[in-house]
């Protein structure tokens, strides 16, 4: 009963280096999605997907970028690694295009 | 533009008690309007949402919301509060027939339930 799944959960990077965070569903869910959560801002979606080999931005799309090659696993890559881009990541699914979100447990990520 | 917001950064409550987290909003047109929760280093976890229908929605762990078309509201309430029910909780909203792309979060709402 795994859900929505993120790896890693903890990473720290220096300014300039690039990193992939990985998210599995095992729900068969249509949707995935990526958002960062930063104090007293909520969540900010990144990208997302409305099926497997689809991406599109969200609110805050500079900086990353994502693919769905299969329909269970949704990559953020970070190419370039900035200190704003510090933050907690959550990767989240939907069924379907009004169904609620399942989140993963999030990924802490530090830029230094 | 979309938008959702949560005007109380932190809700204080006894144990017992009744508690109400408010939530508003704009969209255009009729709007989908969800809250969650999150219990610390936790992910969010889905609470109840309103689609069409009644008024009032019930949700999991004995939370409800109303809706109200003609205040743009949406308050999270529960009628008498738990010191577990302690998290930060999220309301949010797109518009009906918009894309799961244009659901908005509101900045969170941290309950805090005394003994």
């Amino acid at each position: 009963n795994a859900g929505v799944t993120q790896t890693p959960k903890f990473r720290v990077l220096k300014t300039g280096q690039s990193m992939t965070l990985l998210c599995a569903q095992d729900m068969n869910h249509e949707y995935m999605y990526w958002y960062r959560q930063d104090p007293g801002m909520g969540l900010r979606l990144i990208h997302y997907s409305v099926g497997e080999g689809t991406t599109a931005k969200g609110e805050v799309p500079d900086g990353y970028n994502v693919s769905r090659l299969k329909k269970q696993n949704f990559l953020l890559g970070l190419e370039s690694a900035a200190p704003s881009q510090t933050s907690v990541y959550f990767c989240a699914s939907s069924m379907t295009n009004t169904g609620e979100l399942f989140f993963g447990e999030g990924s802490r990520l530090t830029v230094l | 533009a979309q938008s959702v917001a949560q005007p109380e950064d932190q809700v204080n409550v006894a144990e017992g008690n009744p508690l109400t987290v408010k939530c508003t909003y704009s969209v255009s047109g009729n709007p989908y309007l969800f809250w969650y929760v999150q219990y610390p280093n936790r992910g969010l976890q889905f609470l109840l949402k309103y689609i069409t229908g009644d008024n009032l929605v019930k949700g999991s762990y004995g939370f409800e919301a109303e809706f109200n078309k003609s205040q743009t509201s949406f308050h999270l309430k529960k009628p008498s509060a738990l010191v577990s029910d302690s998290a930060l909780y999220f309301c949010a909203v797109r518009a009906f027939g918009g894309s799961q792309g244009n659901l908005i979060f509101g900045k969170g709402t941290k309950l805090s339930v005394k003994p």
